[in-house]
């Protein structure tokens, strides 16, 4: 099964901050990855496919970068309802696995 | 507009099987080449994936859980469903259906306590 390792596990940082999240899978998954968002007590949100593309109606402030091992989630200007916990998750070859998770906190 | 609904018991002894069953609506399971997965996370934890079918019955499990685990699918009823045996506490989650593309159900909490 391919494992998906996701850091850091938890940030503090501040508004208009740039903040990058990273997840590196144990073997070559193309570009078959997802980045979402989850509040509390809600289902997470997809913000990034396919590595790199922008959902709709997700802000231009989050953008995703990487292929084959190794990904980045950025977040170019950090806003207060961007306080979350962010997940990957790859679903190369019809098996997913999620990130451990990283959850940014208000510093 | 593609909407997922769980539902199921919110309660289940240990010992016995949890069933959900998730309901898609605005669209056919079958129309897409989609594989349709089921997800679990514990309170305070993180997100697991359980496993994944196709409208054809195809299915992938996560091994951790695959001796436990069967997913099914009904494309005359347009849903697909969950069914894991021999639960403990620790199968204690919110249960979400979900789609690749960010299709979601809301999730339903499952406790599992006599």
């Amino acid at each position: 099964a391919i494992q998906m390792t996701q850091s850091p596990s938890s940030l503090s940082a501040s508004v208009g901050d740039r903040v990058t999240i990273t997840c590196r899978a144990s073997q070559g998954i193309r570009n078959d990855l997802g980045w979402y968002q989850q509040k509390p007590g809600k289902a997470p949100k997809l913000l990034i496919y396919a590595a790199s593309s922008l959902q709709s109606g997700v802000p231009s402030r989050f953008s995703g970068s990487g292929s084959g091992t190794d990904f980045t989630l950025t977040i170019s200007s950090l806003q207060p309802e961007d306080f979350a916990t962010y997940y990957c998750l790859q679903d190369y070859n019809y098996a997913w696995t999620f990130g451990q998770g990283t959850k940014v906190e208000i510093k | 507009q593609l909407q997922l609904q769980e539902s199921g018991p919110g309660l289940v002894k240990p010992s016995e099987t949890l069933s959900l069953t998730c309901t898609v609506s605005g669209g056919s399971i079958s129309s897409s080449s989609y594989y349709w997965g089921w997800i679990r996370q514990p309170p305070g934890k993180g997100l697991e994936w359980i496993g994944s079918i196709y409208y054809s019955g195809s299915t992938y499990y996560n091994p951790s859980l695959k001796s436990r685990v069967t997913i099914s699918v009904d494309t005359s009823k347009n849903q697909f469903s969950l069914k894991l045996s021999s639960v403990t506490a620790a199968d204690t989650a919110v249960y979400y259906c979900a789609r690749p593309g960010g299709i979601w159900g809301q999730g339903t909490m499952v406790t599992v306590s006599s």
